[in-house]
């Protein structure tokens, strides 16, 4: 059974520092992960889309890679904003083409 | 291209009553899915709907139930409320073409949210 974690579960950090998110997932046989941003009492907006057989994607200051075979994806934040202070999901979506969600990151980041 | 749409935005309800939600995906997505979370499960899965038919489903009693119009929207009903059902229901929609590959690969996009009250 697929089981994705997300360390550490919440992170407080200046602005302008650069950051790292983690998710690990227990299940190497993937189609794909995906990183969401949730604010507070809103729905999800995707960041990013790795394939299977991607190692990362950029999108303005969000990078994020992966590694399937050790079960790992990192989401990086370069030059962090308070605009940025949100919670951070991960999915990833298995063989049952369900997506498999992390328990997210919360992230402050403080003016 | 407008969104993903979801109405209403908030629903209060009492135990044993049963609610509708509606989800309107983007322009040109065929797959609709839905999503619950709360602050103790997280975010779980629901079902996943496709041409008007149930295509995937999640490990939720039968009291939660949905379907997809011809059009690609849907609904999600849930019969018999209970306490725990209180949650933001997410309903995400993908393009998720013809093709073989494209459901492997497909991106979802959320809208913004149900959020039901029950007491």
């Amino acid at each position: 059974k697929q089981e994705v974690t997300q360390i550490p579960a919440a992170l407080s950090v200046p602005e302008g520092e650069n950051l790292v998110l983690n998710c690990s997932f227990t299940d190497s046989a993937i189609y794909n992960l995906q990183w969401f941003r949730q604010d507070p009492g809103k729905g999800l907006t995707s960041l990013l889309l790795i394939q299977s057989s991607q190692r990362e994607q950029t999108s303005g200051r969000l990078n994020a890679s992966l590694d399937k075979s050790s079960g790992r994806s990192t989401l990086y934040i370069a030059a962090s904003q308070p605009g940025d202070s949100a919670t951070y999901l991960c999915a990833v979506k298995g063989s049952n083409y369900q997506l498999i969600w992390g328990a997210g990151t919360k992230l402050i980041i403080k003016p | 291209k407008a969104g993903v749409t979801q109405t209403p935005r908030y629903l209060i309800k009492t135990r044993g009553q049963q609610v509708t939600l509606s989800c309107s995906p983007i322009s040109g997505h065929r797959s609709v899915s839905w999503y619950q979370q709360t602050p103790g499960q997280g975010l779980q899965f629901l079902f996943e709907y496709f041409s008007e038919t149930q295509r995937n489903k999640g490990n939720f009693p039968g009291r939660f139930s949905g379907r997809q119009f011809s059009n690609s929207r849907s609904e999600m009903n849930v019969s018999t409320l209970e306490l725990g059902d209180s949650a933001l229901y997410l309903c995400a929609s993908s393009l998720d073409g013809t093709s073989g590959g494209a459901r492997e690969g497909d991106e979802q996009f959320f809208g913004p949210g149900t959020r039901l009250t029950v007491l």
